[in-house]
């Protein structure tokens, strides 16, 4: 069993659009995560949730939001999509409360804004 | 955010060691330091990470230098499955999430 799945894999679609990113983790997990990583191969973080509240979000535009449901999942809508949004996200997941917890990653998903 | 320095990339032959070095000058007592990988299309994965003392498991082994102001991941017998991006990453505890820097690609000749 994946331990973070993401879908979808490939998106493919164009600017103006809006589209989502789904994530899920089956690890019991209480804090998940978004990361971007741009066509220079540089992961950054976007946001953090932590038992479905906001814990950071590191000044994305406003046209992306976050939704928890639950604490194993962590949606990501885009809304407007223009060509710079096009990049890999990955979705990940820790448990809180130590700075030594391991992070797990997903696959990613393949955003492609044309 | 704590900041690490990393060449940006070496080479190995495989099976023989690699060991991969991290600057972070400006680490504090509480940062652990934590060590991912990133084969091509692939989410980064976790190698190992420590706070103080040296640290072994199934995939490498990290040596934290005494003042911990340094650190060095090692690979004891590279594959040609190594060939990844790693990534030496402080992680603070009060935010608690991962900083990537620009990371180390390592080639690994056959």
């Amino acid at each position: 069993d994946t331990a973070v799945s993401q879908t979808p894999k490939y998106l493919v679609t164009q600017m103006g659009n809006d589209k989502s990113i789904k994530c899920e983790q089956n690890l019991g997990h209480d804090t998940m995560y978004w990361y971007k990583q741009d066509s220079k191969k540089f992961l950054k973080i976007m946001f953090s949730y932590n038992n479905k509240e906001l814990i950071i979000n590191e000044t994305v535009p406003n046209r992306f939001s976050p939704k928890s449901p639950d604490k194993a999942h962590l949606n990501l809508h885009i809304n407007s999509l223009e060509l710079g949004d096009s990049a890999v996200y990955f979705c990940a997941s820790s448990q809180a409360g130590s700075s030594g917890n391991t992070i797990y990653f997903g696959e990613g998903s393949w955003l492609t804004v044309v | 955010d704590a900041k690490t320095t990393q060449p940006n990339s070496m080479e190995s032959n495989e099976e023989e060691p690699v060991h991969l070095p991290c600057n972070h000058s400006t680490i504090s007592g509480t940062d652990y330091i934590h060590w991912y990988r990133q084969l091509p299309s692939q989410g980064p994965e976790y190698v190992i990470h420590g706070l103080t003392s040296n640290v072994n498991n199934r995939m490498a082994s990290l040596a934290i230098a005494e003042d911990r102001k340094s650190s060095t991941l090692i690979l004891h017998r590279a594959t040609l499955r190594d060939a990844a991006v790693y990534y030496c990453i402080l992680r603070d505890a009060s935010f608690q999430k991962l900083v990537f820097g620009t990371g180390t690609r390592l080639l690994v000749s056959p």
